[in-house]
């Protein structure tokens, strides 16, 4: 059975940096693109990051780059969120989602129960 | 950036009738890379449909997705109590992005 554990989620002043993470299991890890998606209270959901099962290549959102950065640990089975210079905006419930298809640009089939992110003063 | 517009925002319908959620993008989906998602509240996403109109696994068959290009659809050919709930398209081509939903409700 596939399952994703976020946590690393909390409250944090603007400015301020917090790293998410995400332990898989149930399925082989290094063969999937891993993602992180957002949802601001009330609102819809966003994309925020992919990485590539290797590791080697990640792709952001605009709002994002050079800002928060995606990483993982295929030794763990875990993917990573490091989030820098946090702003008001950024307040949402982050999950991270496994892609379906381990060789084509997929969709996503699992996603976990997702981390609160709240950035105010 | 493509941009998906779903409509109509809120769709009110009984047990048993059919739902038809429309999303359209900005520009053409490649590759018809466009996924549907179930949102209960409280709930992560649930995975419906991938590359415009095939099945995930374990997804009733009341579900179905159609469309190419920029106009897709998906269809809920009888509701049932738990269909009830906000449905997101989503394209996974590049820089994936979503739509902003529609609530269909009791």
């Amino acid at each position: 059975e596939v399952q994703l554990l976020e946590s690393g989620g909390g409250l944090v002043q603007p400015w301020g940096s917090l790293r998410l993470s995400c332990a898989a299991s149930g399925f082989t890890f290094t063969s999937y693109a891993m993602t992180w998606v957002r949802q601001a209270p009330g609102k819809g959901l966003q994309w925020v990051s992919t990485i590539s099962g290797s590791g080697g290549n990640t792709y952001y959102v605009d709002s994002v780059k050079g800002r928060f950065t995606i990483s993982r640990d295929n030794s763990k089975n875990t993917l990573y969120l490091q989030m820098n210079s946090l702003r008001a905006e950024d307040t949402a419930v982050y999950y991270c989602a496994k892609d379906h298809d381990p060789v084509v640009p997929a969709a996503n089939d699992y996603w976990g129960q997702g981390t609160l992110v709240t950035v105010s003063s | 950036e493509i941009v998906l517009t779903q409509s109509p925002g809120s769709l009110s319908l009984s047990p048993g009738e059919r739902a038809t959620l429309s999303c359209r993008a900005s520009q053409r989906v490649g590759s018809n890379y466009l996924a549907w998602y179930q949102q209960k509240p409280g709930q992560a996403p649930r995975f419906l449909i991938y590359g415009a109109s095939s099945r995930a696994t374990g997804v009733p068959d009341r579900f179905s997705g159609s469309g190419s290009g920029t106009d897709f659809t998906l269809t809920i050919s009888r509701l049932e109590p738990e269909d009830f709930a906000v449905y997101y398209c989503q394209q996974y081509g590049s820089s994936p992005t979503f739509g902003g939903g529609t609530k269909v409700e009791i």
